[in-house]
């Protein structure tokens, strides 16, 4: 199983940048990086995804490095709404399973 | 577009016991996937239905079993409950297999 490596917990300041790092050496070429969120007591929820290309999206950008076997995920202001756990997710090339590990946890300083 | 809905939210059952969990997916969405969250723990890939067929399956016994209905949408079954069972039981639904998924707030089922 494809497998990806996070740092348990991060913190941030309100509206400063935050850049949460996902290691996933084991990636297959046809793997898609995604990034799902947890707020407590909730179902995770979708931030963004990509295969090769850097992404933007409303939430969120997502940094893949050029090799793959790295990304990050910017979030461009944190707000406190933003703490939550971060997954870092591979999803095999048929798109039939998700592979979590155990997320970043992102404290978001008033 | 309602979104993907869990029921019950939360359940007590003694162990070897058997239980039943559902889901009602997102509107349009033909893909329910089965997901055991412990504790502090990341979300596990128990299975997935596309239009009524399993199409993969992660590392849980045959224990562990499901549905997909015409509707699109799905039941975990579990038997012989263990305490180790205990977990919060998570659904996500897609439109089909390559986008994202839509998740349910999920059934906390607690084995005693």
């Amino acid at each position: 199983d494809a497998k990806t490596t996070q740092p348990n917990s991060m913190e941030s300041n309100e509206e400063e940048p935050v850049h949460l790092p996902c290691n996933h050496s084991t990636i297959s070429g046809t793997d898609y990086i995604h990034w799902y969120r947890q707020l407590p007591s909730q179902g995770p929820e979708y931030v963004i995804h990509g295969l090769t290309s850097n992404v933007n999206n409303r939430m969120a950008s997502l940094a893949i490095a050029e090799d793959r076997k790295s990304s990050t995920l910017i979030l461009h202001r944190a707000t406190l709404r933003d703490a939550a756990v971060y997954y870092c997710i591979l999803r095999d090339s048929t798109g039939n399973q998700f592979y979590f590990g155990t997320g970043t946890s992102l404290t978001v300083i008033p | 577009e309602t979104g993907v809905t869990q029921s019950p939210t939360h359940l007590i059952k003694t162990r070897g016991q058997q239980v039943t969990l559902r889901c009602s997916s997102q509107s349009g969405h033909n893909t329910v996937s089965w997901y055991q969250q412990a504790l502090g723990q990341g979300p596990q890939f128990i299975f997935q239905y596309y239009r009524e067929e399993e199409n993969g399956r992660g590392n849980f016994p045959p224990r562990f079993s499901g549905l997909q209905f015409p509707n699109y949408s799905s039941e975990l079954n579990v038997n012989a409950l263990e305490l180790d069972d205990s977990a919060l039981y998570l659904c996500a639904s897609r439109r089909h297999q390559n986008t994202e998924a839509f998740f349910g707030q999920g059934t906390r089922l607690t084995v005693v």
